[in-house]
């Protein structure tokens, strides 16, 4: 699976957009960018995924780059609520590898009153 | 539907004592896994199952087995407990198919080795 980069940190005004920016420049023609949260103490949850064009469910946006290279998870109006850490995880679709993912230390997102 | 279920919530145990931990799942997945998440890091995958009756080694196995006799169960076993494996323990399970899937969670169990 593909190596992925995110900030270790950021933060956000409740109310406002917020943008959680993934590198995967190494990322092969055929896997996935997922994202999954993990708010403290929970399991982590699954937001959204894509392979190549963008994604928009109930809880987020997914935007990937045309080279595919990074992608950015976009909560539109970040609430409290939303304050967890983020991880971005890139992998094979289907049964390939056990459907295994690797999480690495993800994005710490404190939404702010 | 419960989803993925883990017992117990919390368990503290003496170095060299045994324990298991139970994961269920009601959504008949067939790939199951068992992840560790230590204090300020990202999960680890210990051991995972593709199916009923098997098993395979993830990442961190050493300390570690587990078993796979009904589809929906799968038990984390520690033989002889150590301070090391004070951690978070995180089933988690997901459909199989040509499509990609993501994987569903437990609540965590909370394991305290003294």
């Amino acid at each position: 699976d593909a190596k992925t980069t995110q900030p270790p940190s950021m933060d956000c005004a409740e109310g406002r957009a917020a943008n959680l920016p993934c590198n995967h420049s190494t990322i092969s023609g055929n896997e996935y960018v997922y994202w999954y949260r993990q708010i403290h103490s929970q399991g982590p949850q699954y937001i959204i995924h894509g392979l190549k064009n963008n994604e928009t469910n109930e809880m987020a946006s997914l935007i990937i780059t045309e080279d595919r290279k990074s992608s950015t998870l976009i909560l539109p109006h970040a609430t409290l609520r939303d304050t967890a850490v983020y991880y971005c995880i890139v992998r094979v679709g289907g049964n390939t590898n056990a459907g295994k993912s690797t999480f690495g230390d993800g994005t710490t997102l404190t939404v702010k009153p | 539907n419960a989803g993925v279920t883990q017992t117990p919530k919390f368990r503290v145990l003496k170095t060299g004592q045994s324990m298991t931990l139970l994961c269920a799942q009601d959504m008949n997945h067939e790939y199951m896994y068992w992840y560790r998440q230590d204090p300020g890091m990202g999960l680890r995958l210990i051991h995972y199952s593709v199916g009923e009756g098997t098993t395979a080694k993830g990442e961190v196995p050493d300390g570690y087995n587990v078993s796979r006799l009904k589809k929906q169960n799968f038990l984390l076993g520690l033989e002889s407990a150590a301070p090391s494996q004070t951690s978070v323990y995180f089933c988690a399970s997901r459909q199989t198919g040509t499509k990609s899937y993501e994987q569903y969670f437990g609540p965590g169990t909370r394991l305290t080795v003294t």
